[in-house]
C-alpha cells in the first residue's frame, strides 16, 4: 500500500469549510483513497472513498488531483461534531482489509 | 440492525489472567477483523477471517488468538494477559463488494494490571 501523508493537526472554525490534505505520491495505479474518521475512541466510521474521479457523498466530498498523487477530504460546513481524527488510506482491493491506520489528522472544530 | 458489536465493553485483568473479547455483526459480511489501538496512536491490525473457517495473523499477532465460530462472530482471545496488551481493541467487518469499506464496532477497553 502507498504510504500517505497528513499533517497532525488542523484547526476549523464551525460553519465554515474543513478541508483536510492527504499526500500519497507513490500511489499505484490500482489503489484506492479512503477516509475514515475517529471520534473521540469510538470505532472508526468510514467517510468515503474514491479512485481518481472526485466523488461526494452526504458526509464529505473527496478531490484527487489529476496525478493521484494527493487528495483532499472536505466537510463542507463543519459542526462541533465533526471534531476527530481523520485517517486517509491507499489501498488496492487486492488488499482490501489489511489497511493501515496512520496517525491521522485531529480536526478541531471551533465556535 | 445493530451493526458490529463487541463485549465486554470495560475489562480489567491481572497479568497472566486470560479473558475471550467477543465480537459479532448483523451485516451479513464475510470478513472480520481485529484492531488494537494504544494511547495516542492509530490502529494496529492483529488478526482477520476473510471467511468462516480462515483466520490469518496481521500486523502485531503475537499473544493473541482468534477465532471464528460463524459468519456472525469473530472472538479474540489473550492466553496470558500483559501490561503490555493494555489497550483498546476493536472489531470490525467489512464488505465484499471489492471495496476496504469496513464497519467497527464501539472497542473494548482493556486494562492488564
Amino acid at each position: 500500500d502507498a504510504k500517505t501523508t497528513q499533517p497532525p493537526s488542523m484547526d476549523c472554525a464551525e460553519g465554515r469549510a474543513a478541508n483536510l490534505p492527504c499526500n500519497h505520491s507513490t500511489i499505484s495505479g490500482n489503489e484506492y483513497v479512503y477516509w475514515y474518521r475517529q471520534i473521540h475512541s469510538q470505532g472508526p466510521q468510514y467517510i468515503i472513498h474514491g479512485l481518481k474521479n472526485n466523488e461526494t457523498n452526504e458526509m464529505a466530498s473527496l478531490i484527487i488531483t489529476e496525478d493521484r498523487k494527493s487528495s483532499t477530504l472536505i466537510l463542507p460546513h463543519a459542526t462541533l461534531r465533526d471534531t476527530a481524527v481523520y485517517y486517509c488510506i491507499a489501498i488496492s482491493n487486492t488488499n482490501a482489509g489489511k489497511s493501515t491506520f496512520g496517525d491521522g489528522t485531529t480536526l478541531t472544530v471551533k465556535p | 440492525n445493530a451493526g458490529v458489536t463487541q463485549t465486554p465493553k470495560f475489562q480489567v485483568l491481572k497479568t497472566g489472567q486470560s479473558m475471550t473479547l467477543q465480537c459479532a455483526q448483523d451485516m451479513n459480511h464475510n470478513s472480520m477483523y481485529w484492531y488494537r489501538q494504544d494511547p495516542g496512536m492509530g490502529l494496529r491490525l492483529i488478526y482477520y477471517s476473510a471467511s468462516e473457517g480462515t483466520t490469518d495473523k496481521g500486523e502485531v499477532p503475537n499473544g493473541y488468538n482468534v477465532s471464528r465460530l460463524n459468519k456472525r462472530e469473530f472472538s479474540l482471545r489473550l492466553e496470558s494477559a500483559a501490561p503490555s496488551q493494555t489497550s483498546v481493541y476493536f472489531c470490525a467487518s467489512r464488505t465484499d463488494m471489492g471495496t476496504d469499506t469496513q464497519y467497527f464496532g464501539p472497542g473494548t477497553r482493556l486494562t492488564v494490571l
